[in-house]
């Protein structure tokens, strides 16, 4: 099984700054890693998969990079409505995801 | 718009059975793969299944293999899971997921049914 880790467990961030989710995979994914966010007792959204393709409805200030083993999700200025929690998840074999990051209000 | 609304979730004792239902709409259900992925109380995502547009693939996640099985119904747009011997770690949100084709990427999610395995 593919271990995937993500980093920081909360990023504490003011509305308008930039923030940087990090995600690294125990072992090679290629680039089949995807974002979900998720807010409290709802499901998740999908945000991102391939790494960097934006899905149906996704605001241009979220975007992915990275490949083989790591891999990062950018929220370009924080709206209000993006503080959440997000999880990557690869899908190169059985898929599994990572433990999630919590962004915060500052 | 694409719906998917879970039912069947419950209190069940351990060793019970249980028989979870999606129903879909808003798309074409049978050119899709569906998963069933869940999420533990205060934890995680996990994956739990997955079945191919037609249902003649099918994967299961370790913790789940040999006791729940996935199947489909594409003339009532609706995927099932058929748990067996629940065990008290399988309490969690279960959650359906349409596939954007058959690659495990979930495009689309409904809200959720509860399940609590407890005597």
């Amino acid at each position: 099984e593919i271990v995937m880790t993500q980093s920081p467990a909360t990023l504490s961030v003011s509305p308008g700054e930039r923030a940087t989710l990090s995600c690294r995979a125990s072992q090679s994914v290629s680039s089949n890693l995807a974002w979900y966010q998720q807010k409290p007792g709802q499901a998740p959204r999908l945000l991102i998969y391939g790494t960097s393709t934006r899905a149906t409805g996704i605001p241009a200030r979220f975007s992915g990079s990275g490949s083989g083993t790591e891999f990062s999700l950018t929220i370009s200025s924080l709206q209000s409505e993006d503080f959440a929690v997000y999880y990557c998840q690869h899908y190169s074999n059985w898929p599994t995801f990572g433990q999630g990051t919590k962004v915060e209000i500052k | 718009q694409v719906q998917l609304v879970e039912s069947g979730g419950g209190v069940v004792q351990p060793g019970r059975s249980l028989r979870l239902s999606c129903a879909a709409s808003g798309f074409t259900f049978s050119k899709y793969g569906m998963n069933w992925v869940r999420q533990a109380p205060g934890k995680g995502l996990e994956w739990v299944s997955i079945i191919s547009y037609d249902g003649s693939n099918k994967y299961y996640g370790d913790s789940v293999k040999g006791r729940f099985t996935i199947s489909r119904d594409n003339s009532k747009n609706t995927v099932y899971l058929q748990m067996n011997s629940l065990r008290a770690e399988d309490t969690a949100v279960y959650y359906c997921a349409k596939d954007r084709g058959y690659s495990y990427v979930c495009d689309y999610w409904g809200q959720g049914t509860v399940v609590t395995v407890s005597s």
